[in-house]
């Protein structure tokens, strides 16, 4: 089955630098790479996906890269600020006939420091 | 309009004892979703139902662990013969379609404490 690894477990950079995560994944045939984000006591909520037809996605101060080749992919926040402490969990699907499930890594604990 | 709901928020055991845990999907969603997730650690797959095909039950670490869902809707986790290492926190989403890359709504977990 598809096995995720998500780098670094806790990463702490100053406000207004830029952090990055890292993942890679085994199953070659997965085709789409979600991020979510869980604040401290609440629920996981997706921030950003790629599909596997696209190198690279952003949105606002976030983006996410992917490179099918190598089998991973990177989530990019640029200019941090106090409100993206949070833990971060990248994912990627198993696509079986319509149905999928998602294999997530076992997380980042961000803290943006002011 | 609601999200996903999961009961009860908290609950503690005893050691031996069994438990159920809740979750109602959003309404009209068709794929459904049960996560472990321990402390300081990742989001652990469980089981996942999607409409009326035979779930996938291959996260499910022992047979202790079962899980069903009624009418499409309304599942349960169900945990026999509690141990401690079954504390957690467990997580329900649900997410409309299939195949097509829909994201996951999760609900608030139940945080299962056994002592």
């Amino acid at each position: 089955g598809e096995n995720v690894e998500q780098h670094p477990s806790t990463l702490s950079v100053q406000e207004g630098d830029s952090a990055v995560i890292k993942c890679t994944y085994s199953d070659s045939a997965s085709n789409y790479f979600p991020w979510y984000k869980q604040e401290l006591g609440k629920r996981p909520q997706l921030i950003i996906d790629i599909r596997s037809n696209v190198g690279e996605k952003k949105d606002q101060r976030i983006a996410v890269t992917l490179n099918k080749t190598a089998k991973h992919f990177s989530l990019h926040i640029t200019e941090t600020q106090p409100e993206d402490s949070a833990v971060y969990f990248c994912a990627a699907n198993t696509p079986n006939f319509g149905n999928e499930k998602l294999t997530f890594g076992t997380g980042t604990r961000l803290t943006i420091i002011p | 309009g609601a999200g996903v709901s999961q009961s009860p928020s908290n609950k503690v055991t005893e050691k031996g004892k069994d438990v159920e845990l809740r979750c109602d999907p959003i309404s009209g969603h068709t794929a459904l979703y049960w996560y472990r997730q321990s402390l300081g650690q990742g989001l652990e797959f469980l089981i996942y139902f999607q409409g009326n095909s035979a779930p996938d039950k291959s996260g499910l670490p022992s047979d202790r662990f079962s899980a069903e869902r009624t009418g499409g809707s309304v599942s349960t986790l169900t945990i026999q013969r509690t141990q401690q290492e079954d504390s957690a926190v467990y997580l329900c989403a649900s997410s409309p379609l299939t195949g097509v890359h829909s994201p996951l709504h999760f609900g608030n977990g139940t945080r299962l404490t056994v002592t």
